[in-house]
């Protein structure tokens, strides 16, 4: 099975700070890795997909890199409004899908 | 426009059965793959099964599998989740959600099932 590991588990930033998260699969996934945002109580919202394809709609602030087992997503400039939580998701051995634990992103 | 809505959620003993509805409209039910994902109470996304989109294939978490199924009508527009067996740690909200490609798009808005005594 494909585990997924995400760091850091949570982070505080300042509103207009850079916001780096990554992601690391256990095997090579080459770029069948997603992004979601979730906020609380709310149901998860697709941000990128396939690494670093911004999903329509999804402010450009947002953007995803990476290929392999290594992947960043990156807030470019925070806004109050990203306050969430954000997962990434493999499906490099689809049907089945694997989450990562989570990045609960406060501001400061 | 599209939509998913949840039902059949609540309180059940361990040991018990329970079945989840998930209402689709707005789009080609038919059309598309379908999964369930659930969260337990402040914990991470776990995925639990998926169905293709005429039923012909199913698969499930590691977690699940033997208990749940999930199966669907569509000529209803309604995919399920047969739980059977629940554990406490089954408690969650379960999310029915609409495949793309290997993402998901299209998210209902979750019902919760609390196992307890």
């Amino acid at each position: 099975d494909i585990q997924m590991t995400q760091s850091p588990s949570s982070l505080s930033a300042s509103v207009g700070d850079r916001v780096t998260i990554t992601c690391q699969a256990s095997q090579d996934i080459s770029n069948y890795l997603n992004w979601y945002q979730q906020k609380p109580g709310k149901a998860p919202k697709l941000l990128i997909y396939d690494a670093s394809n911004l999903e329509t709609g999804v402010p450009s602030r947002f953007s995803g890199s990476g290929s392999g087992t290594d992947f960043t997503f990156t807030i470019s400039s925070l806004q109050p409004e990203d306050i969430a939580t954000y997962y990434c998701q493999q499906y490099d051995n689809l049907p089945i899908f694997t989450f990562g634990p989570g990045t609960k992103v406060d501001i400061k | 426009q599209v939509q998913l809505v949840e039902s059949g959620g609540g309180v059940v003993q361990p040991g018990r059965s329970l079945r989840l509805s998930c209402a689709a409209s707005g789009f080609t039910f038919s059309s598309y793959g379908m999964h369930w994902v659930r969260q337990a109470p402040g914990k991470g996304l776990e995925w639990v099964a998926v169905i293709w989109y005429d039923g012909s294939n199913k698969y499930y978490a590691d977690s699940v599998k033997g208990r749940f199924t999930i199966s669907r009508d569509n000529s209803k527009n309604t995919l399920y989740l047969q739980m059977n067996s629940l554990r406490a740690e089954d408690t969650a909200v379960y999310y029915c959600a609409r495949d793309r490609e290997g993402a998901i798009l299209i998210w209902g808005q979750g019902t919760l099932v609390t196992v307890s005594s």
